[in-house]
């Protein structure tokens, strides 16, 4: 266990719909993360949060968004869901200075 | 920007050594090297700092030119163990606490066999 905890781990959908990612960062961790991972693309940086602000966004689609609550748990939203949305979704948290610790990712496949 | 990873594939025979280079456009603040196995979450490995510092996993060493923006990560007498794809993560400037997200290669795919 790194201490992420990422739920659910797996998500079956279809297109068209709605999802909810959800992560609770390691103890302490004021940083979180949230990266795409599909085949072709390696990981790809979403959107940080830093002790509940939005801190810095990358290639998120407007058709997601996240948020992060005042316990630090965050949620990434996922709507008008594509086929090409299927991927492997991680929620990652730090502290400054140190390394990622990963959650063990959610695997969302839309058919 | 992403960085350039090289090589993209490598097979090592047990015990043999390694070395994976990892090269931005961009000057660095840090550097980070991960390892993840397949259908699993990236394990932390090291963090090399502007200024020389390092943090990481005492059996692995890794290099920062901050000159030419170039990391490379040391794999010696490799044990099967070591096999997954690796991945640089970039941090392209220091803004201030929280500013802290990472630019990640494409990765190393590291096959050790018997």
């Amino acid at each position: 266990d790194s201490g992420v905890t990422q739920t659910p781990k797996h998500l079956i959908t279809a297109t068209g719909q709605r999802v909810t990612l959800r992560c609770s960062p390691r103890s302490g961790d004021l940083s979180v993360y949230w990266y795409q991972q599909s085949l072709d693309q390696g990981l790809q940086f979403l959107i940080q949060y830093y002790n509940g602000e939005e801190r810095a966004k990358g290639n998120i689609l407007e058709r997601f968004s996240a948020q992060q609550f005042p316990d630090l748990h965050s949620e990434l939203n996922l709507s008008s869901l594509e086929l090409g949305d299927s991927a492997l979704y991680f929620c990652a948290s730090s502290v400054e200075g140190y390394g990622y610790t990963f959650g063990s990712g959610t695997r969302l496949t839309v058919v | 920007q992403q960085p350039v990873q090289s090589p993209q594939a490598v097979i090592l025979r047990e015990g043999e050594d390694a070395v994976i280079n990892c090269s931005s456009s961009k000057a660095l603040y840090s550097v980070h090297w991960y390892r993840q196995k397949h259908g699993e979450a990236p394990i932390f490995l090291m963090i090399l700092l502007k200024g020389g510092e390092q943090k990481g996993h005492d059996k692995i060493s890794a290099s920062f030119n901050e000159k030419k923006q170039q990391s490379s990560l040391y794999l010696t007498a490799s044990q099967l163990s070591y096999s997954g794809t690796y991945f640089c993560g970039t941090e392209p400037s220091y803004s201030g606490a929280g500013s802290y997200q990472l630019t990640f290669g494409k990765g190393t795919k590291l096959s050790v066999i018997p």
